[in-house]
């Protein structure tokens, strides 16, 4: 079984959609998690943290359920620069250990 | 002024030869990390270093070995080099951020291309 497991997609939306993924992750000593958008051809990068409370960083919302061990990224308003691929991430803490989902494309269409 | 770097960003080699991939961080991070991304674009751990010393290897063939000259760099060198080789190979580098949290940050990526 996967650490981590997301929908590869990919989702096609327009732009002005509002799109939502969701991962699970396996782990309960799981204790950081993160959504990080690769571009094609690019390094990852740290889009956001996802913390217990929920935390909205502009139009993105990230949400962690612990009971349930998953993690969820809301997309308002898309843009044409949204399409990436957005890749799941949970640290277990004490082993420095990154875990990454295979990544959920998203193609937002004008 | 780049945070992680990693040389060379192509490389192109036949079968059966030894090559090394080079990373540098100048961020002042104590964990650094070599990655491989496959043609189905998982990512997926190799090593682990924290200050110089191995902390996490995982089941990587012992062609592949990693060598940390300091905190700041962590060398990827391969040896007999195999098709199933062929990969994006990113480095990155982490830091523990309070609350028990670290955050990753990665080199732009070595493509690794084995004839």
């Amino acid at each position: 079984r996967k650490e981590v497991e997301q929908d590869p997609g990919p989702f096609n939306v327009p732009e002005g959609a509002t799109v939502a993924f969701n991962c699970t992750y396996s782990n309960s000593a799981s204790q950081s998690f993160f959504w990080y958008r690769q571009d094609c051809r690019k390094e990852p990068k740290l889009l956001m943290s996802v913390y217990s409370s929920g935390n909205e960083d502009g139009r993105f919302t990230a949400q962690l359920n612990r009971a349930s061990q998953y993690i969820s990224l809301l997309i308002r308003d898309s843009k044409l620069s949204d399409s990436a691929t957005y890749l799941c991430v949970v640290n277990v803490y004490n082993f420095n250990k990154f875990y990454f989902g295979s990544g959920t494309k998203l193609n937002v269409k004008p | 002024d780049t945070a992680v770097s990693q040389t060379p960003k192509y490389l192109v080699t036949q079968m059966g030869n030894d090559k090394s991939i080079k990373c540098e961080q100048n961020l002042g991070h104590d964990t650094m990390y070599w990655y491989k991304q496959d043609s189905k674009k998982f990512l997926k751990i190799m090593f682990s270093y924290n200050n110089k010393e191995l902390i996490i290897n995982e089941t990587v063939p012992n062609r592949f070995s990693p060598k940390s000259p300091d905190k700041a760099h962590l060398n990827l060198h391969i040896n007999s080099l195999e098709l199933g080789d062929s990969a994006v190979y990113f480095c990155a580098s982490s830091q523990e951020m309070g609350r028990g949290e670290e955050k990753l940050f990665f080199g732009s990526g070595t493509q690794l291309s084995v004839l």
